[in-house]
């Protein structure tokens, strides 16, 4: 199984865009990167994978360069309520998530 | 709201104690996963269920722990005689087969206090 590393920790400020890396050096050619999001008291939340280079969607953006050894989600123009933990996964021939501490982001007025 | 309903959503016991927890899937979701998530960790798996089909358990999961999915609808999880290091955020998540793997849709959780 793939491990991930992440920051722990991010600060950001309203309307400004944040990019959060994931190292994942060990990924295997049937892996897909998969982030979740989790707010206080809930379980977490799917919100963007990949394979490779370039995905969008309403909520995130993610970008993942050829040798796919890293990732990294951008959210444009954060708001207070993006303020969360942010995990990212890597997700192969396997019915179980593998979580790991993710990374907090603060987003401040 | 995802759909997936736990229940209760917070629990405080002793030491000692048996507890039973119960979680509600996305209703045409067959399969069914249990995670505990400790403080500033991220969730891990303990258990899933493809239908009433108990396909796979963690090492996390002790013997003082059962899951079950009688009729392949709703799962309970047990844990007993409690330990302090059970304390932990219970989840449950649901997926429907056929659906793509990396999507699952995950409850509120349980919380658990044992003193």
């Amino acid at each position: 199984l793939a491990k991930t590393t992440q920051p722990i920790s991010m600060d950001s400020y309203e309307g400004q865009e944040v990019n959060i890396t994931c190292s994942h050096n060990n990924i295997a050619t049937n892996d897909y990167i998969t982030w979740y999001q989790q707010f206080p008291s809930q379980g977490p939340r799917f919100i963007i994978q990949g394979y490779k280079t370039k995905v969008t969607n309403e909520v995130a953006s993610l970008f993942i360069p050829a040798d796919r050894k890293s990732s990294t989600l951008s959210l444009p123009r954060v708001s207070l309520s993006d303020t969360a933990v942010y995990y990212c996964l890597v997700v192969g021939d396997t019915d179980k998530l593998i979580f790991g501490t993710g990374t907090r982001l603060q987003v401040f007025p | 709201d995802t759909g997936v309903s736990q229940d209760p959503r917070h629990k405080i016991t002793k030491r000692g104690q048996n507890v039973t927890f119960r979680c509600d899937p996305i209703s045409e979701h067959n399969r069914l996963y249990w995670y505990r998530q400790t403080l500033g960790q991220g969730p891990e798996f303990l258990t899933y269920f493809q239908n009433e089909a108990q396909l796979e358990k963690s090492r996390l999961l002790s013997d003082r722990f059962s899951a079950e999915r009688p009729k392949g609808s709703f799962s309970t999880l047990e844990i007993q005689r409690t330990e302090q290091g059970d304390s932990a955020m219970y989840l449950c998540a649901s997926r429907r087969t056929g659906d793509d793997k990396n999507i699952q849709y995950f409850g509120a959780g349980t919380r658990l206090s044992v003193l």
